[in-house]
């Protein structure tokens, strides 16, 4: 069954430093997701991806944070100026079709900033 | 008010008890439900949709009412192997925005 993958499953950070974070979606899929997940708390939605631009963005995804398709595969998440409470479990999702079909999502990065 | 509201719970059930959980969600514009389940320090994983006529997939059944803007799972005959968090998901009415419950954790007793 085709996956989602995420690189790397670990990230360990200096404050202040820049991250990217890696995802290869599913490949027929056409609509994008990160989400974080602090721990001990509920998975909260960062942004949405489609057609190459951003279709939708929460409240916490500020300037500090972007996202892009360099290429056919991968969806990159980019954190710059990280701070201590960037420290989180992200995870990307993909879903053939928005917001009627589930999204399937990725094993996760869990990103510590020291 | 919260876009989408769980009992955390926990549940704790015997084998073989059923078991039910519910979910509000805040916006009746909302147009598509779905239940994941979360292992620990996993990544959510699909249950299964919720449909407007209500839908069943083996042991679980999941039901969705508009007019009280709830949707419920129920599971029977509890396994070991359904010990999990079970994840309410809503899309906003935007349409690709997704908001998740805080979720109801289960564990089920030998």
């Amino acid at each position: 069954e085709p996956e989602v993958t995420q690189t790397p499953s670990h990230q360990v950070t200096q404050m202040g430093q820049e991250v990217i974070l890696r995802c290869v979606p599913i490949s027929n899929h056409l609509y994008f997701y990160w989400y974080r997940q602090i721990l001990g708390q509920k998975v909260e939605f960062l942004v949405s991806f489609y057609n190459n631009e951003i279709s939708e963005k929460s409240e916490i995804f500020d300037d500090q944070f972007s996202v892009e398709r360099p290429d056919g595969s991968n969806f990159t998440l980019k954190i710059r100026s990280t701070k201590l409470e960037d420290s989180a479990m992200y995870f990307c999702a993909s879903s053939s079709d928005g917001s009627n079909q589930p999204q399937h999502f990725g094993d996760g990065t869990r990103l510590s900033i020291l | 008010r919260k876009e989408v509201e769980q009992d955390p719970g926990p549940f704790n059930v015997p084998e073989g008890a059923t078991v039910a959980f519910n979910c509000t969600y805040s916006n009746s514009a909302s147009q598509s439900f779905f239940w994941y389940r979360q292992d620990c320090r996993k990544e959510p994983k699909l249950l299964m949709s919720v449909y407007s006529s209500g839908n069943e997939d083996g042991r679980f059944t999941a039901q969705l009412n508009r007019a009280s803007q709830y949707i419920s799972l129920l599971i029977r005959d509890s396994k070991l192997s359904d010990s999990a968090t079970y994840l309410c998901v809503v899309n906003a009415p935007t349409g690709n925005q997704f908001y998740f419950g805080t979720g109801t954790s289960l564990t089920v007793i030998p």
